[in-house]
């Protein structure tokens, strides 16, 4: 199993392009969770879903959208990057239905916005 | 979700047992409380969870008074691999059709020195 992976590592983008981060699992975990982190801070939650068809926004999720056309895939999308979006973006997982909080990261995208 | 506030770093040497307090004077009956882990340029990792009194798995130890007010994870004879940051959260399971969301805050530097 690879787990949880994130695509692509690294990105810089220009302020205002577009951009989308895939995250994919090979668990069937119905929970999905996009976060991100930034320098000396620890992850916030951009948006989620528990369960395929379904997404709900979490602490920071102005200027972010995502999809779950499929259960093993999380989209994260950025319609117009802004140097704020600077930061590290780390995808996870979770099984449903069980009485563990444990959580499955991705190995992280490292996005630059000048 | 429950505040909580560990230590901002913390320093032992090589082969100590290291031991991390958490507070969260505002936890809920239903909530756990899990301990992550996560290295330079990776995602968090799980390392333990529990609800009440002690929890011991093959990496460490997870201590719970009576009140549950607080929480201490146990690090047996630590080594230079271990230098990581330590991150404590509290929150309640939800079922598929609720939210399940997690705070991780700054979380606690640990630097194992030689």
């Amino acid at each position: 199993n690879a787990g949880v992976t994130q695509t692509p590592k690294f990105r810089v983008l220009k302020t205002g392009q577009s951009m989308t981060l895939l995250c994919a699992q090979d668990m069937n975990h119905e929970y999905m969770y996009w976060y991100r982190q930034d320098p000396g801070m620890g992850l916030r939650l951009i948006h989620y879903s528990v369960g395929e068809g379904t997404t709900a926004k979490g602490e920071v999720p102005d200027g972010y959208n995502v999809s779950r056309l499929k259960k093993q895939n999380f989209l994260l999308g950025l319609e117009s990057a802004a140097p704020s979006q600077t930061s590290v973006y780390f995808c996870a997982s979770r099984l449903a239905g069980s009485m563990s909080y444990e959580q499955y990261f991705g190995p992280g995208t490292r996005l630059t916005v000048t | 979700l429950a505040k909580t506030t560990q230590p901002i770093s913390m320093d032992s040497y090589e082969g100590q047992e290291v031991n991390i307090t958490c507070s969260h004077n505002n936890i809920a009956t239903n909530d756990y409380i899990t301990w992550y882990q996560q290295f330079p340029s990776q995602g968090p990792r799980f390392i333990i969870q529990g609800y009440k009194t002690k929890v011991t798995n093959e990496v460490a130890s997870l201590f719970i008074p009576a009140d549950r007010k607080s929480s201490t994870l146990s690090l047996p004879r630590v080594s230079l691999s271990d230098t990581a940051v330590y991150y404590c959260l509290v929150g309640t399971l939800h079922g598929k059709t609720s939210y399940d969301k997690v705070i991780f805050g700054p979380g606690t530097s640990l630097s194992v020195i030689p």
